[in-house]
């Protein structure tokens, strides 16, 4: 079972680049990474999904080193409406009993 | 709005009450899934639907009953419960089948539950 771990709480400004890190040691071979952001009283939103090197959309970039143990979601110039717990979920092909999210990480964006 | 709804949005219920939670999808996907958020702990999943079969419990408590009559609803029946089953419980559907992940996930908004 691929146990994630991420930063509790992370702080940033307007305009950086934040970058959020989900180690995942346990993964195994066929685990896709996907990370999710949360907004209060609403449910999580998908923002990205890899298997290995760099996956970029719209919204943010997603770094996965060779070992895949990790991986970094990176949000290009935050502003305040990023404000929200990111998660990190590591899932593979053999049933959804492996669903793992990781605690979160809440992001704090200020002026 | 992520085209999965929840009613209702917020119950309040005794632990001698029987009570039921609904979701519907109207992506025409083929997965469903039933999270619980409780404070300060990871989201955890309870029970996965595919293709209107269940393919997965994870070791939930016989309180919670789920039910998937067709693809678009899933219910989540309460009965019993104990204080600490307060929680948010987040429903959410997927194109694949599978229902292991790999697919984005659509949540619905959750229904903020408290047991008395």
């Amino acid at each position: 079972l691929a146990k994630t771990t991420q930063p509790i709480s992370m702080d940033s400004y307007e305009g950086q680049e934040v970058n959020i890190t989900c180690s995942h040691n346990n993964i195994a071979t066929n685990d896709y990474i996907t990370w999710y952001q949360q907004f209060p009283s609403q449910g999580p939103r998908f923002i990205i999904q890899g298997y290995k090197t760099k996956v970029t959309n719209e919204v943010a970039s997603l770094f996965i080193p060779a070992d895949r143990k990790s991986s970094t979601l990176s949000l290009p110039r935050v502003s305040l409406s990023d404000t929200a717990v990111y998660y990190c979920l590591v899932g593979n092909t053999g049933g959804g009993n492996k669903l793992t999210f990781g605690t979160g990480t809440q992001l704090k964006v200020e002026l | 709005e992520t085209g999965v709804t929840q009613t209702p949005r917020h119950l309040v219920m005794g632990m001698t009450n029987k009570k039921s939670l609904k979701c519907e999808q109207h992506l025409g996907h083929n997965a469903m899934y039933w999270y619980k958020q409780s404070a300060k702990k990871p989201l955890e999943l309870m029970f996965v639907y595919s293709l209107e079969e269940r393919v997965e419990n994870n070791s939930v408590p016989s309180r919670f009953s789920p039910e998937c009559p067709n693809s678009s609803h899933l219910f989540l029946h309460l009965h019993t419960l104990q204080p600490e089953d307060s929680a948010l419980y987040l429903c959410a559907s997927s194109q694949g089948w599978r229902g292991n992940g790999d697919d984005e996930q659509f949540f619905g908004p959750g229904t903020r539950l408290t047991v008395l």
